[in-house]
């Protein structure tokens, strides 16, 4: 499976500002996917990073609170916008479509733990 | 949309004895389910997958069973043992699409 690198690891922010997070990939992968996870809760999509194009949302997630950058294959951004406390969770990427996996098989990135004070 | 649905939320067993995980799921057209173990501050894990090809898959210890008439299926875990304390989340992906649907996790834990 891929190798999936997230950064940063983990970051305390104030309100108000932003922060933008990295996913990276050792190889091309088809897709690339956002999730939220709140503390002690389920996976929530986000967003699909889609290459090229802007990002498919879903049912209450906007372009202008969690902009999305996917400028090739292998890399993805994403940034959580005007920051409140109630964005205090882990964000993970995931990859699908990688070499030695299955074309279907969804793998994680390690996460970005983020608190906001 | 999907909706998946996700049976026991916490799980307490003996080392040695077998664990049951059941999910449900509301899409028809739904074609892959996919289970990850998710440890205490790790990243969730791919821990086995079926296809709606399938009725049952099975690796070691873990299997998963299918059953398409009645939109649901199950985790079986055999002879667990302490390290596969973790939460399990079993998730759905709808046919044509990417999107998966996970279900609210199942805390396991196995007791010595």
């Amino acid at each position: 499976s891929a190798v999936i690198s997230q950064k940063p690891s983990r970051d305390i922010c104030q309100r108000g500002t932003s922060l933008t997070i990295q996913c990276q990939v050792d190889s091309q992968v088809t897709m690339m996917f956002w999730y939220r996870q709140q503390p002690g809760q389920s996976l929530t999509l986000i967003a699909t990073a889609n290459q090229g194009s802007e990002a498919t949302y879903e049912s209450g997630f906007v372009i202008d609170k969690f902009p999305i950058s996917r400028p090739n294959l292998t890399f993805s951004t994403l940034t959580v916008s005007n920051m409140s406390p109630e964005d205090s969770s882990i964000y993970l990427c995931s990859v699908e479509g990688s070499s030695g996996g299955a074309a279907d098989t969804q793998y994680f990135g390690p996460g970005t733990r983020l608190t906001v004070l | 949309g999907e909706n998946v649905e996700q049976h026991p939320s916490t799980l307490s067993v003996q080392e040695g004895d077998s664990a049951v995980i059941k999910c449900t799921y509301s899409d028809s057209a739904s074609n892959y389910f996919p289970w990850y173990k998710q440890e205490l501050g790790k990243r969730p894990q791919l821990i086995i997958d079926i296809r709606s090809n399938v009725g049952e898959k099975k690796d070691q210890r873990i299997a998963v069973t299918l059953n398409k008439t009645a939109k649901h299926f199950s985790l079986h875990i055999t002879e667990t043992q302490p390290e596969d304390s973790a939460v399990y989340f079993c998730a759905a992906r709808a046919g044509g699409g990417n999107k998966l649907t996970f279900g609210t996790g199942t805390q396991l834990k196995v007791e010595l």
